[in-house]
């Protein structure tokens, strides 16, 4: 399988712990983005790689999340000190900038369904 | 702000009739892409349809066609012959500064969920 991977696919954890993510994009695809997906709604954007670089960041990532592609292959999402409100679908995806029309459409991954108890 | 507002929170089609699902955007950018994702209850985000806002043509992808209506900044999805495999949650999402830089994030609005009838 070359799709997006992710892992692990589901989390359950305790208020106030910490939790990390990862993600592995399609091999050649140089950008990388998070979302986040509460039950009932569209996924809302989180941040996005361009490689190494992170480029964006929204106002809902808090200073609790942090995201990092140190290599700029795979990517990892950290939430520190967990609440309640942070229970939702982390979805990766990736794209290949540059690539003509198949940047066009960005390749998710199956999901991190993390709950917050 | 960009925006997507999908005003539609479920729909009902007849097996093999076609549906309409409704999507309007707001953006202040010259350059930008469209989107429609179908959610099955598996979870899994598939990609249906692109269309760019530099396109003249309506985009279509087999069963998929989308009515990119640019003065309207509507950019509704047509399924034809429905199928009851259709049924699902559907997404439509916007991303700006496409021609230039690939394009930034995507927004997506809140999805519609059609039920096909057999």
């Amino acid at each position: 399988d070359t799709g997006v991977s992710q892992d692990p696919r589901h989390k359950i954890t305790k208020r106030g712990q910490n939790v990390t993510f990862r993600c592995d994009p399609i091999s050649e695809h140089n950008r990388l983005y998070w979302y986040r997906q509460t039950l009932g709604q569209g996924p809302e954007f989180l941040t996005y790689f361009q490689n190494e670089a992170q480029l964006e960041k929204s106002r809902l990532l808090s200073d609790r999340f942090s995201a990092e592609r140190p290599k700029g292959s795979f990517s990892t999402l950290e939430i520190q000190r967990t609440e309640q409100g942070d229970s939702a679908m982390y979805l990766c995806a990736s794209i290949k900038f540059g690539g003509g029309p198949s940047s066009y459409e960005q390749y998710f991954g199956p999901g991190t369904r993390l709950t917050v108890t | 702000a960009q925006k997507i507002t999908q005003t539609q929170p479920g729909m009902f089609v007849q097996e093999k009739e076609a549906v309409t699902l409704d999507c309007t955007y707001d953006t202040s950018d010259q350059s930008y892409g469209l989107f429609w994702y179908k959610q099955p209850s598996s979870g899994e985000m598939i990609f249906l349809i692109y269309q760019g806002s530099y396109d003249e043509q309506n985009a279509t992808e087999g069963r998929y066609s989308l009515n990119f209506q640019k003065a309207r900044k509507s950019a509704n999805l047509v399924i034809s012959a429905s199928q009851l495999g259709d049924s699902a949650m559907y997404f439509c999402a916007m991303r700006e500064g496409e021609r230039n830089t690939g394009g930034f994030k995507t927004i997506f609005g809140a999805g519609t969920r059609l039920f096909v009838k057999a």
